[in-house]
């Protein structure tokens, strides 16, 4: 299957705690994305790496640090997890300079609780 | 600045009814504009995009830059259109990404 795979899935966790994402391309895409989903369902970019390299950082806080071993590989490590950061996360990726004809491929999601 | 409005965020119409879902936009460059849906329990896809003018599960949307606007239209919606729709801006240059409205939940009863 080629695709956008995250894992897990769901991740219930304490407040305090330090838990990661993981997501996977298999898409031959250069560019990939993080994107969280709050419970009004507003969907907002948080990260994107262009080739392992940061391009996009939407002002998240520094408790976010995303990482990306290779191009179709970023991972997303959360510290000192706080009530505020319950939402759905998804990880996305797509061919940069292709412009309008871009289609941003978009994984399952992971539902994080933070109780 | 970039921004995408939709206005609404539920609709609520019986199958065979047509659907017009907004989305106005802001952007000081030239507009590259998406819709993706978000069926229940699924991932996030693209439905269409403006440039290709195409009609996809019986959706269309027009672009008009006079009116800043790329509304999703549907003559005759069908159960399995409920769903979350998004519509969406590709911002230009360097940092290139979506910029997505805050959604809209559709609901087709039957």
């Amino acid at each position: 299957d080629t695709a956008v795979s995250q894992t897990p899935k769901y991740l219930v966790t304490q407040m305090g705690n330090d838990k990661s994402i993981k997501c996977e391309q298999n898409l031959g895409h250069d560019t990939m994305y993080w994107y969280k989903q709050d419970s009004k369902k507003f969907l907002k970019i948080m990260f994107s790496y262009n080739n392992k390299e940061l391009i996009i950082n939407e002002t998240v806080p520094n408790r976010f640090s995303p990482k990306s071993p290779d191009k179709a590989h970023l991972n997303l490590h959360i510290n000192s997890l706080e009530l505020g950061d319950s939402a759905v996360y998804f990880c996305a990726s797509s061919q940069r300079g292709g412009g309008v004809w871009n289609e941003q491929f978009f994984g399952p999601g992971t539902r994080l609780t933070v109780l | 600045a970039q921004r995408v409005t939709q206005p609404e965020k539920l609709l609520s119409v019986f199958k065979g009814a047509p659907v017009e879902l907004k989305c106005n936009y802001s952007y000081s460059g030239s507009p590259e504009l998406f819709w993706y849906v978000q069926y229940s329990r699924q991932r996030l896809q693209l439905l269409l995009r403006h440039i290709s003018r195409e009609s996809i599960k019986g959706f269309t949307a027009d672009l008009n830059k006079g009116e800043t606007s790329f509304h999703l239209k549907k003559p005759f919606a069908q159960e399995e259109d409920s769903a979350m729709y998004y519509c969406a801006l590709l911002t230009q240059g360097g940092s290139e990404k979506l910029v997505f409205g805050k959604g809209m939940k559709l609901t087709v009863n039957p």
